[in-house]
């Protein structure tokens, strides 16, 4: 069974500080996700990884940065957090198809909901 | 335009109800799309994969209409655990999944 595990359910931070949210999976998938999930926009993509030390932008990269130093997990960093990135943040992973091709299905961790004073 | 668009709903319904949710995308060239479905205050989770001819699992259907960029989903004999919210998805450009803000589906007694 996939399991994806983020390191906190709740967080709360202020204002400028840097803020990590850890990401670890256990099935050996190739490639990761960050989602931000706030009401009435719905799920947004703000990086992906296809493999270890890669790193793609997503829609709303700004703010963010990612790191993949190890297959199983994909850090996202806010560097100096500010209120407009409280939000619900969701972790996913999927694995490669023997095509290379992104295969369908994403198994989403259980989130951490980010608040920012 | 957006790249996925769906009616938020809600849709209340009572148990035994047929019902069906409609979802537009905007990438002609989107080839892979999925509906995933999202409990209160839980993760996202695949439901069904959409394929051209149509699918079905259980009582659930899926349903492509690439001519008019338009994806279904009916819920026959729904009951109360359907309640849910259900985003409609489409494989982006990157291959990356792009998720549409869902539609929150209410089944009552």
């Amino acid at each position: 069974d996939v399991k994806v595990t983020q390191s906190s359910r709740y967080l709360v931070k202020r204002t400028g500080e840097k803020v990590f949210l850890e990401c670890v999976q256990d099935m050996d998938h190739e490639n990761m996700f960050w989602y931000r999930q706030d009401p009435g926009l719905g799920l947004r993509l703000i990086y992906f990884s296809y493999d270890v030390k890669m790193k793609e932008k997503g829609d709303i990269p700004e703010g963010y940065s990612v790191s993949r130093e190890k297959k199983e997990r994909f850090s996202l960093i806010l560097e100096s957090a500010s209120t407009n990135q409280t939000s619900m943040y969701l972790c996913a992973s999927s694995p490669r198809e023997a095509s290379g091709y992104l295969t369908d299905t994403q198994y989403f961790g259980p989130g951490t909901r980010l608040t920012v004073l | 335009r957006k790249e996925v668009e769906q009616d938020p709903g809600p849709f209340n319904v009572p148990e035994g109800a047929t019902v069906a949710f409609n979802c537009t995308y905007s990438n002609s060239a989107s080839q892979s799309f999925f509906w995933y479905r999202q409990d209160c205050r839980k993760e996202p989770k695949l439901l069904m994969s959409v394929y051209s001819s149509g699918n079905e699992d259980g009582r659930f259907t899926a349903q492509l209409n690439r001519a008019s960029q338009y994806i279904s989903l009916l819920i026959r004999d729904s009951k109360l655990s359907d309640s849910a919210t259900y985003l409609c998805v489409a494989r982006g450009s990157q291959g990356n999944l792009i998720f549409g803000k869902g539609t929150k589906l209410s089944v009552k007694p």
